[in-house]
């Protein structure tokens, strides 16, 4: 596709159960980078794949949070046992030539 | 690992006046600096880039933004705010692909 498009758009779950989100780059894009937005917050840094390295999972808040990605292709965030405090927007974005590019996130709310 | 400082998390101004917003950076190498802006419930978009060529940056919307190796600093700047110019603008640093974002400033436009 022309962009980074991510799925799905609105998750609505219950507190305790498994989520899972997805994110598929712009073909070509070597990085990849997953965000979390809090309502009235600034982009929280979660995780971050390049190419074939290690990715750097620095910015994630728990042991709750995993995230895998295959080759230079989709990506998956999971969150295990949700909690009320997971619930925001989440971000994906891929890069090249430094430039990120933004797909459209995935709003979480856990009740 | 390279930071950046949003020295004010929300800016009010009139209508037809200057706009300026604050970003400090630190990092080890020559970094690449970048202005993002996100209108509400839209997507991050764009704003702006410096990658090592001109100092002053012209972006998008009226947008510039100077950057200053001595105070690191990549200040944003218009000339003369419009209203739809309300919205959230953070600035990000990166090296290489690892790239982070500020915490952001709110702009917003009084008629």
């Amino acid at each position: 596709g022309a962009g980074v498009s991510q799925s799905p758009s609105n998750k609505v779950t219950e507190k305790g159960k498994d989520v899972e989100l997805r994110c598929d780059p712009i073909s070509g894009h070597t990085a990849l980078y997953w965000y979390r937005q809090r309502l009235g917050q600034g982009l929280e840094f979660l995780i971050y794949f390049q190419g074939n390295s290690a990715p750097d999972k620095s910015g994630l808040p728990s042991d709750r949070f995993s995230a895998e990605r295959t080759g230079e292709s989709v990506s998956t965030l999971t969150i295990q046992r949700t909690q009320q405090e997971d619930s925001a927007v989440y971000l994906c974005a891929s890069s090249q030539r430094e430039t990120q590019y933004f797909g459209p996130g995935t709003r979480l709310l856990v009740l | 690992a390279q930071s950046v400082t949003q020295l004010d998390s929300h800016v009010s101004v009139s209508e037809g006046t200057p706009v300026l917003l604050r970003c400090n950076y630190s990092s080890s190498y020559s970094p690449s600096l970048f202005w993002y802006v996100q209108h509400p419930n839209k997507g991050l978009q764009l704003l702006l880039k410096y990658t090592s060529a001109a100092t002053l940056v012209k972006g998008i919307n009226g947008f510039e933004a100077e950057f200053k190796k001595s105070e690191t600093s990549f200040h944003l700047t218009k000339p003369s705010a419009h209203m739809s110019d309300a919205a959230e603008y953070f600035c990000v640093v990166s090296e290489g692909n690892d790239m982070r974002f500020g915490a952001g400033t709110r702009l917003t436009v009084k008629p």
